[in-house]
């Protein structure tokens, strides 16, 4: 068990909808990332939060939105869904700058 | 840009060696990192190095890395088949800020 919690664990929603992931970092841990897992893309990074702010931006389609609340939880919002969008997104933790990561289960997205 | 390669598959037979490499690009990484992600699961930290050493042990893992070349790899000593997994290469970039990981090598271990 790494510590980070991601919930749910299992999501099924149709076309256009809109779905709202959730992570617990480890505790004491400031920095989240979302990295999103799929068939042919690999592990893909989205973005990095840092103490609520956020700090480095990669992949994230302008339809997913992310933020990092006062007790250092994230959520991220996926709308208007696209069979393409069917995938394993991770949340990852870590203490700050130049610190191992580590992951949660993930959260296993199908869009029908 | 940064990038992280590392071949797709390998297969091994029980009680073999494997050994399993990347190549980075950031020279300035700070650490380099072997993450194994079983079916189903999540990405579980293995073992990372320093970028001053050039070997790390822990038990029947070995990595070794070699700087003027911008390689790694994670050697798995007397390979079983629990070890069957996708072993994902990971640098840190940017003096700690990111993380940037290789498509992960598919690691068959055949009995």
């Amino acid at each position: 068990d790494s510590g980070v919690t991601q919930t749910p664990k299992h999501l099924i929603t149709a076309t256009g909808q809109r779905v709202t992931l959730r992570c617990s970092p480890r505790s004491g841990d400031l920095s989240v990332y979302w990295y999103q897992q799929s068939l042919d893309q690999g592990l893909q990074f989205l973005i990095q939060y840092y103490n609520g702010e956020e700090r480095a931006k990669g992949n994230i389609l302008e339809r997913f939105s992310a933020q990092q609340f006062p007790d250092l939880h994230s959520e991220l919002n996926l709308s208007s869904l696209e069979l393409g969008d069917s995938a394993l997104y991770f949340c990852a933790s870590s203490p700050g700058y130049g610190n191992t990561i580590y992951f949660g289960e993930g959260s296993w997205l199908t869009v029908v | 840009g940064e990038d992280v390669e590392q071949s797709l598959f390998l297969s091994v037979r029980e009680g073999d060696s494997s050994v399993i490499n990347c190549t980075y690009t950031d020279s300035s990484s700070t650490y380099l990192y072997w993450y194994k992600q079983e079916p189903g699961a999540g990405l579980q930290l293995l073992t990372y190095i320093f970028s001053n050493m050039d070997m790390k042990q822990d038990q029947r893992l070995t990595v070794l890395l070699n700087k003027k070349d911008k390689h790694l790899s994670l050697r798995i000593a007397d390979t079983q088949t629990g070890d069957s997994a996708i072993y994902f290469c990971a640098e840190s970039i940017r003096d700690g800020q990111n993380f940037v990981f290789g498509p992960g090598t598919r690691l068959s271990v055949l009995p």
